[in-house]
């Protein structure tokens, strides 16, 4: 699988919009971007995922450049509860492992009151 | 819905014993997968089955550690002969398919076993 690269950490203010980025200069064309989060003591859980085109959830947006080569994390109004850290993870959907996902460091997230 | 659920929730063994640590799925999620995460560290993944079928036992990291699902559906992690770096948080997680870009995986909240 391509590597990502993400910040160790990044900090908000509560009810700001939050921008996480992920650097995946490697990725294939066949590499599909998810994204996953895990809050304090929790396990992880399922965020987002895109090929090219920019995507909506009910949780967050994901934006894709143009290139594939980096994406960004959109979390539109901040709260405390997100709080977590953030993984970015490719997946190559040739592979007939492609269920293993392979989680980096990730960036933890601290939002500020 | 219940989520994956995982017990014990925390477990204290001491070096040399054998451990067994339990994942309970969500109903008819056909994948399950055991990752094992040490602190600080992302989840590494450790093991995956479809159905009773284990399929990918690569990230085992050793022969001490064992994983069945005899029937589909609940699942355990057996380590024996318990080492102190085998100190970390097991987290279980299931899908309701294999693969594929779509595939979402569910996570429990992970037993941490610490091993004096």
């Amino acid at each position: 699988d391509a590597k990502t690269t993400q910040p160790n950490s990044m900090e908000s203010n509560e009810e700001e919009p939050v921008h996480l980025p992920c650097n995946h200069s490697t990725i294939s064309g066949t590499d599909y971007i998810h994204w996953y989060r895990q809050l304090p003591s929790q396990g992880p859980e399922y965020v987002i995922h895109g090929l090219t085109s920019n995507v909506n959830n009910r949780m967050a947006s994901l934006a894709i450049a143009e290139d594939r080569k980096s994406s960004t994390l959109i979390l539109h109004r901040a709260t405390l509860r997100d709080a977590a850290v953030y993984y970015c993870i490719l997946r190559d959907v040739r592979m007939d492992s492609s269920y293993k996902l392979i989680f980096g460091s990730g960036t933890r997230l601290l939002v500020r009151p | 819905g219940a989520g994956v659920s995982q017990s014990p929730r925390y477990k204290v063994a001491k070096r040399g014993q054998d451990v067994a640590l339990r994942c309970d799925p969500i109903s008819g999620h056909v994948s399950l997968f055991w990752y094992q995460q040490a602190l600080g560290q992302g989840p590494e993944f450790l093991t995956y089955f479809q159905n009773e079928a284990q399929l990918d036992k690569s990230g085992l990291p050793s022969d001490r550690f064992f994983a069945e699902r005899p029937e589909g559906s609940v699942s355990t992690l057996k380590i024996q002969r318990t080492q102190q770096e085998d100190s970390a948080v097991y987290l279980c997680a299931s899908s309701s398919i294999a693969g594929g870009p779509g595939e979402t995986q569910y996570f429990g909240p992970g037993t941490r076993l610490l091993v004096l």
